[in-house]
C-alpha cells in the first residue's frame, strides 16, 4: 500500500495566483480530511469528506479556499487567489470510516504539501 | 467534548521508558483517547487508541485510569527516532459537532537524548 499520496511536495507561488493541492487517499478508505499546519496555529482541520460528500467545512478559513472530492480516489484543495498568510504545510489524511465516538480506526496522513506564497 | 492537557515538553534518556501523561477530565463515556506523533516535517502518525482498558501494540502501551480522566502513553525503550511531538486527542463526544473529527492540540515535544 502506497499510503496517502499528496502532490506536489513543495509549491512556491506568487500572491494572487491559484494553487491546487492534490490528494490520493488509501484505496478502500471512505473518509478524507484536509489539515493545515503553521507554527502559530498548529494543526487545523479544514474540511472532511465521507463517501465523497463534504460533511464539515467549518474549518475552511475563507471563500478563497475550496475543496472537492469527485471520486473515492482523488481530492483537491484549491486556493484562489493565494495570499502570503496561506503559507503552511497542508496535510491530507484518510480513514476507513469517520470517528464516531465508537470508532476503531485511526487516520493515515500523507507527507504534506509545503506551500509558500510570496 | 474532551479537552486534553499535556505537558509542553519532556526529556527521556535513550533506552529508558518514556511516559507521556495526558489529562482529559471532561471525556465522555464513549469517547476514545487517541495518540498520534509527528516527527519533524512528516505527517502525523497513528500510535494507539483506547476506551477503558489498557492497550498495547508494537509501538506503545496506553494506560487509562479507571475514572478515565487521564492516560499515559508508554514507549518502553525510547530511541532517538522517537523524538517527536506527541498528541493526545479525544475522538469527540457522539452527537457533538466534533464527532468524527480529530482536533489536535499543541502536544508534548519529547526529546530522547543519548
Amino acid at each position: 500500500d502506497a499510503g496517502v499520496i499528496q502532490s506536489p511536495r513543495h509549491e512556491v507561488t506568487e500572491m494572487g495566483q491559484e494553487v491546487t493541492l492534490r490528494c490520493k487517499p488509501i484505496s478502500g478508505h471512505n473518509s478524507l480530511f484536509w489539515y493545515r499546519q503553521t507554527m502559530m496555529r498548529g494543526l487545523e482541520l479544514l474540511i472532511y469528506f465521507n463517501n465523497n460528500v463534504p460533511i464539515d467545512d467549518s474549518g475552511m478559513p475563507e471563500d478563497r479556499f475550496s475543496a472537492k472530492m469527485p471520486n473515492a480516489s482523488f481530492s483537491t484543495l484549491k486556493i484562489q487567489p493565494s495570499e502570503p498568510r496561506d503559507s503552511a504545510v497542508y496535510f491530507c489524511a484518510s480513514s476507513l470510516k469517520p470517528l464516531a465516538g465508537v470508532g476503531n480506526y485511526g487516520y493515515t496522513f500523507g507527507s504534506g504539501t509545503r506551500l509558500t506564497v510570496v | 467534548d474532551a479537552k486534553t492537557t499535556q505537558p509542553t515538553s519532556m526529556d527521556c534518556a535513550e533506552g529508558r521508558a518514556a511516559n507521556l501523561p495526558c489529562n482529559h477530565s471532561t471525556i465522555s463515556g464513549n469517547e476514545y483517547v487517541y495518540w498520534y506523533r509527528q516527527i519533524h516535517s512528516q505527517g502525523p502518525q497513528y500510535i494507539i487508541h483506547g476506551l477503558k482498558n489498557n492497550e498495547t501494540n508494537e509501538m506503545a502501551s496506553l494506560i487509562i485510569t479507571e475514572d478515565r480522566k487521564s492516560s499515559t502513553l508508554i514507549l518502553p525503550h525510547a530511541t532517538l527516532r522517537d523524538t517527536a511531538v506527541y498528541y493526545c486527542i479525544g475522538s469527540g463526544r457522539p452527537g457533538s459537532s466534533n464527532t468524527g473529527k480529530l482536533i489536535f492540540g499543541q502536544g508534548t515535544t519529547l526529546q530522547v537524548k543519548p
